[in-house]
């Protein structure tokens, strides 16, 4: 089984502020890796995949990069909707979902 | 817009059958090169890949899970479904049925739908 960790737990970000979230796969993944971001009581909203192409409708000032084991999804300026739990999710081999990071009001 | 709703027993007994159904609205399940799957997160947790039926009707399921796990599709109700056998306490979950876009990530989900195994 292929192991995601995320990093950190907890992000904590003043609104307009950069956020860095990190994924790292036990093993190389290529850019097999997807993002979600989920919300209270939410189902998960896709993000990103291929590591770094948006989904439809997701703004601008989301992104992802990395490929093989080590991954970031970057919020540029963080809006208030963006408070939310992020997921990492490789499909190189079956589906593994890393831990969440919550990014929370700072 | 395609909309997935998930139906079922909102408690299920340990050692018991969990039985669940998506219904697709909005396209066919049986449309060429899609997938069908379900996804699963237990209170506070994070989430676990259940597996996945192809419009072909072959399936994938996590490892972990594949002795308990039958996914199915009808395509008369444009519905499929999910039975976890011999259920017990780590099996209570929000259990979300989606659709993997090539089978990879997913880009359409349920709202999800809270099953707890308890007696």
């Amino acid at each position: 089984e292929i192991v995601m960790t995320q990093f950190p737990a907890t992000l904590s970000v003043s609104p307009g502020e950069r956020a860095t979230l990190s994924c790292r796969a036990s093993q190389s993944v290529t850019s097999n890796l997807a993002w979600y971001q989920q919300k209270p009581g939410q189902a998960p909203r896709l993000l990103i995949y291929g590591a770094s192409t948006r989904a439809t409708g997701i703004p601008a000032r989301f992104s992802g990069s990395g490929s093989g084991t080590e991954f970031t999804l970057t919020i540029s300026s963080l809006q208030s909707e963006d408070f939310a739990v992020y997921y990492c999710q490789q499909y190189n081999y079956w589906w593994t979902f890393g831990q969440g990071t919550k990014v929370e009001i700072k | 817009q395609l909309q997935l709703q998930e139906s079922g027993p909102g408690l299920v007994k340990p050692s018991e059958t969990l039985s669940l159904t998506c219904t697709v609205s909005g396209g066919s399940i049986s449309s060429s090169s899609y997938y069908w799957g379900w996804i699963r997160q237990p209170p506070g947790k994070g989430l676990e890949w259940i597996g996945s039926i192809y419009y072909s009707g072959s399936t994938s399921y996590n490892p972990s899970l594949k002795s308990r796990v039958t996914i199915s599709a009808d395509t008369s109700t444009n519905q499929f479904s999910l039975k976890l056998s011999s259920v017990t306490a780590a099996d209570t979950a929000v259990y979300y049925c989606t659709r993997p876009s090539g089978g990879d990530y997913s880009d359409y989900w349920g709202q999800g739908t809270l099953v707890t195994v308890s007696s």
